[in-house]
């Protein structure tokens, strides 16, 4: 138990559904990211949120929406995704220290291994 | 861009060898954070470094940052079957990139 939790755990969507990933994290931290982790691939960072504001966007295609309504909670809005869409979804948090802008430890979620049919 | 390059990519051994395995980067950053996977499960962070030359245990798992800030080794000593994994490095100092990581099979 690593403090972050993701779900669902599993999904399975065709390429016209709209669905959304959810992710909780319990250590009071104040930055949460969207990495995508794809077979023999090194993780990709997708999206940063630090203080409810969005950071980093990493040239991720606008199918993909993300949504950080406080700092605990991060959602990944999906819609008309690709069969190379399929993936683990990773979620993770940090504490970031934004005077000397330094990224503290990353703890990750267990991920939503995502199907697209 | 940045990346990281983590050797080996696979590995076999024997219960109770020691493991080694590490991580260059073109660049210099701040950090090094080593992690392990099991299959369908989140990364887990095993150990965490933050100044050159330092070297930090956590079990049977020791690790150091490179003092010249651009890699770092990880050592897995007396390996048992529950080391079975992938084991990743990432590095950063505001963001992290990740290895490509290093998948370790342990036979009994």
């Amino acid at each position: 138990e690593t403090g972050v939790t993701q779900t669902p755990r599993h999904l399975v969507m065709g390429m016209t559904n709209k669905k959304s990933l959810k992710c909780e994290q319990h250590l009071g931290h104040n930055a949460m990211y969207w990495y995508k982790q794809s077979a023999k691939k090194p993780l990709e960072l997708m999206f940063v949120y630090s203080l409810e504001e969005r950071v980093e966007n990493n040239s991720v295609p606008s199918r993909f929406s993300p949504e950080c309504p406080n700092s605990s909670h991060l959602f990944l809005h999906l819609h008309t995704l690709q069969p190379e869409d399929s993936a683990l979804y990773l979620c993770a948090s940090s504490q970031e220290d934004r005077g000397y802008s330094n990224t503290g430890e990353l703890f990750f979620g267990e991920g939503s291994r995502l199907t697209v049919l | 861009g940045q990346q990281l390059n983590q050797s080996p990519q696979s590995m076999f051994i024997q219960e109770g060898e020691d493991v080694s395995m590490n991580c260059t980067s073109s660049s210099i950053f701040n950090t090094w954070l080593w992690y392990k996977q099991d299959p369908g499960e989140g990364p887990v962070l095993l150990i965490a470094l933050y100044k050159a030359g330092e070297l930090t245990s956590n079990g049977r798992l020791t690790a150091q940052f490179g003092i010249t800030r651009k890699d770092s080794f990880l050592n897995i000593s007396a390996s048992i079957p529950s080391d079975v994994g992938i084991y990743f490095c990432a590095s950063g100092t505001y963001k992290y990139i990740f290895g490509t990581g290093t998948r370790l099979k342990v036979l009994a």
